[in-house]
């Protein structure tokens, strides 16, 4: 299995709503991601895990809330969102540190946030 | 901040031409990954180059990683329609989990 796997594939919620994106790899990677991806515009990094403990934040606000239950699984809990948050939300996943870190990533949530 | 700056920003040619797309740097990279993402869609691996000098070929894409490591380029031969897409190069600096993209070059191949 070489695939990287996102639900749900559209997401549209209110600003006081409460929901999670689920992404989940079965090549045995240690490490995973969550980029934000704006129109027209490269990927963003917005979290790293690695080894299951959150390794990166890049400044990401609160209202986004990352989380690792397995070495398998990765979700992104939103909550409060404004509608600048509004994108594409890609999930990624690596084998961990090292000369090779290719990133393969998953076909992302299109959020819309109204 | 690592730039990566990656050149032509938009491409729009017919099919059957040849095109070159950049990624340059004043760092050196330990590995440089080229991914393809057509709308709303994830970014899909093309390849990897980890070795100065380095030439890869898959089918009518041709990808060099510089001597120094600090740049590469993506030459695509004879392009068809279906070669539509957006292009990113994304480098790894220190062989972390981080990796910088450029600012990707939409390539449009008009039949």
């Amino acid at each position: 299995d070489t695939e990287v796997t996102q639900t749900p594939k559209h997401l549209v919620m209110g600003m006081t709503n409460k929901k999670s994106l689920k992404c989940e790899q079965h090549m045995g990677h240690r490490a995973m991601y969550w980029y934000k991806q704006k129109a027209k515009k490269p990927p963003e990094l917005m979290f790293v895990y690695s080894y299951e403990k959150l390794s990166i934040n890049e400044s990401v606000p609160s209202r986004f809330s990352p989380e690792c239950p397995n070495s398998s699984l990765l979700n992104l809990h939103l909550h409060a969102l404004q509608p600048e948050d509004s994108a594409l939300y890609l999930c990624a996943s690596s084998q961990g540190q090292g000369a090779w870190n290719e990133q393969f990533f998953g076909p992302g949530t299109r959020l819309t946030v109204l | 901040t690592q730039l990566l700056e990656q050149s032509p920003q938009f491409l729009s040619i017919q099919e059957g031409e040849n095109l070159t797309v950049y990624c340059n740097s004043s760092s050196v990279f330990s590995s440089l990954q080229w991914y393809r993402q057509e709308p709303g869609e994830g970014p899909v691996l093309l390849v990897t180059v980890v070795t100065g000098g380095e030439v890869k070929k898959l089918k009518r894409l041709t990808f060099q990683f510089g001597d120094a490591r600090k740049d590469s380029s993506l030459h695509i031969t004879a392009a068809q329609p279906g070669d539509t897409g957006l292009y990113l190069c994304a480098g790894d600096h220190n062989a972390g989990n981080m990796l910088t993209f450029g600012g990707g070059t939409r390539l449009m191949v008009k039949p």
